[in-house]
């Protein structure tokens, strides 16, 4: 069973930064692309980054390029989403989303994480 | 950039049809994949390239793609379909994916 279990978020005050985790089961992570997708309260989904199977192709979002990172170990099954210089607009539950592809693009999201919150406040 | 539109609100009848577009620039020529979301949980893949399911989604979810409009079409809507509904494609233009802005299921 394909299981994604998202960790990490939190409070965190603007400028601050985060680092989001999202440990993978039941497949064989490396075989298959990632991304991070986000909701703010009362919003709709919003793509954050993306993340090749082997790691050699990375895309974000434009309100977040520049200030995160998507990572991945494969070693460990493991996603991540480094966040800084965090603003109060990146308040939103984070979502990790195994693509079903292990490139990406036009294939769809087949499993999501549980989704984490974060919140960017004083 | 591109965007995906769809009406913020639906609402039908039990039994009845419930038919979700989703407008963008050419967009029949893109695979297009539909999410349901419902309160308090993750979005779960319900059509993907348009007209296929994942195992264990009812029949009674389809979908169409053609010229500028996608849509998601629930035959038979039960109370249980009360949902927002997204639409999500590839923009190879950007390398970015898109969502849509979302439609709100409300069976009456």
């Amino acid at each position: 069973e394909v299981q994604l279990l998202d960790s990490g978020g939190g409070l965190v005050q603007p400028g601050g930064s985060l680092r989001l985790s999202c440990a993978a089961s039941g497949f064989t992570f490396s075989n298959y692309a990632m991304s991070w997708v986000r909701q703010a309260p009362g919003k709709g989904l919003e793509w954050v980054s993306h993340l090749s199977g082997g790691g050699g192709a990375t895309y974000y979002a434009d309100s977040v390029k520049g200030r995160f990172t998507i990572s991945r170990d494969n070693s460990k099954n493991t996603l991540y989403l480094q966040m800084n210089s965090l603003r109060a607009d990146d308040t939103a539950v984070y979502y990790c989303a195994k693509v079903s592809s292990l490139v990406g693009g036009s294939f769809p999201f087949d499993y999501w994480g549980q989704g984490t919150p974060v919140t960017v406040s004083s | 950039s591109y965007v995906l539109t769809q009406p913020p609100s639906v609402s039908v009848a039990p039994g009845q049809t419930a038919r979700i577009p989703c407008g963008g620039n050419n967009i029949g020529s893109k695979s297009v994949h539909w999410y349901q979301q419902k309160p308090g949980q993750a979005p779960v893949l319900v059509v993907y390239d348009a007209g296929d399911r994942p195992a264990g989604i009812p029949e009674r979810f389809s979908g169409s793609n053609s010229g500028n409009t996608a849509t998601l079409t629930i035959s038979r809507v039960e109370v249980g379909d009360e949902a927002d509904y997204y639409c999500h494609v590839w923009d190879s233009n950007s390398d970015h994916y898109v969502f849509g802005t979302g439609t709100k299921v409300t069976v009456l």
